[in-house]
């Protein structure tokens, strides 16, 4: 098993760019869950889908948007980059049962110039 | 609003010995709590968890206490390898199975 895989690894845009970050979990999991890490701030949730078919805000979702695309794929578009979203994207993957680990993929680290 | 805190941004502790991490939160209604271990450009990945009906949980030299009338929970890695220098995450899940997690304490454990 795969796990939890991203992809790009790193990326650069400019700004007003847009650019969809993909991620793909190969445990069947039903919940999947994009956060971003800034210094200092730990992860903060930006979108996350409780099962296929449903997608809901988090804390920090201004800015992005998501596709929750079958079960195994949860993608997060940026659609006009800014230096403000510069920062290391995880996707997170969280089974129905066995309590609240969510499994993480290895990250994306965008720049926005 | 910070509703999980990690106050203290970094710790050195010497090989062999305990190393205590610390970690508060303002919400109640947290149902689990979750340390995270993180490697540079790597995921996190899971350490340890505690439901918040218990007060103690253990996993080889990893032990959790959480200790809900202060709202304080602490990791305890015993003994400290220098394996084990990493950035740690505390976390609190919330209705939604939705994961609020603190700023993260960067351990150094010196040989």
């Amino acid at each position: 098993n795969a796990g939890v895989t991203q992809t790009p690894k790193f990326q650069v845009l400019k700004t007003g760019q847009s650019m969809t970050l993909q991620c793909a979990q190969d445990m069947n999991h039903n919940s999947m869950y994009w956060y971003r890490q800034d210094p200092g701030m730990g992860l903060r949730l930006i979108y996350y889908s409780a099962s296929e078919g449903t997608t809901d805000k988090g804390e920090v979702p201004n800015g992005y948007n998501v596709s929750r695309l079958n079960k195994r794929e949860f993608s997060l578009r940026l659609e006009s980059a800014a230096p403000s979203q510069t920062s290391v994207y995880f996707c997170a993957s969280r089974p129905t049962s066995g309590g609240a680990k969510q499994f993480f993929g290895p990250g994306t680290r965008l720049t926005v110039l | 609003d910070q509703q999980v805190k990690q106050n203290s941004p970094s710790l050195s502790v010497q090989e062999g010995r305990i190393s205590i991490l610390n970690c508060d939160y303002t919400n109640s209604m947290f149902d689990y709590f979750l340390w995270y271990k993180k490697y540079p450009a790597e995921g996190p990945t899971f350490l340890i968890s505690i439901s918040s009906i218990k007060d103690k949980n253990e996993d080889g030299r990893f032990t959790v206490f959480l200790n809900k009338s202060a709202k304080h929970l602490s990791l305890h890695i015993v003994p400290s390898q220098p394996g084990d220098s990493a950035v740690y995450f505390c976390a609190g899940q919330a209705a939604g199975n939705k994961l609020t997690f603190g700023g993260g304490t960067r351990v150094l454990v010196k040989p």
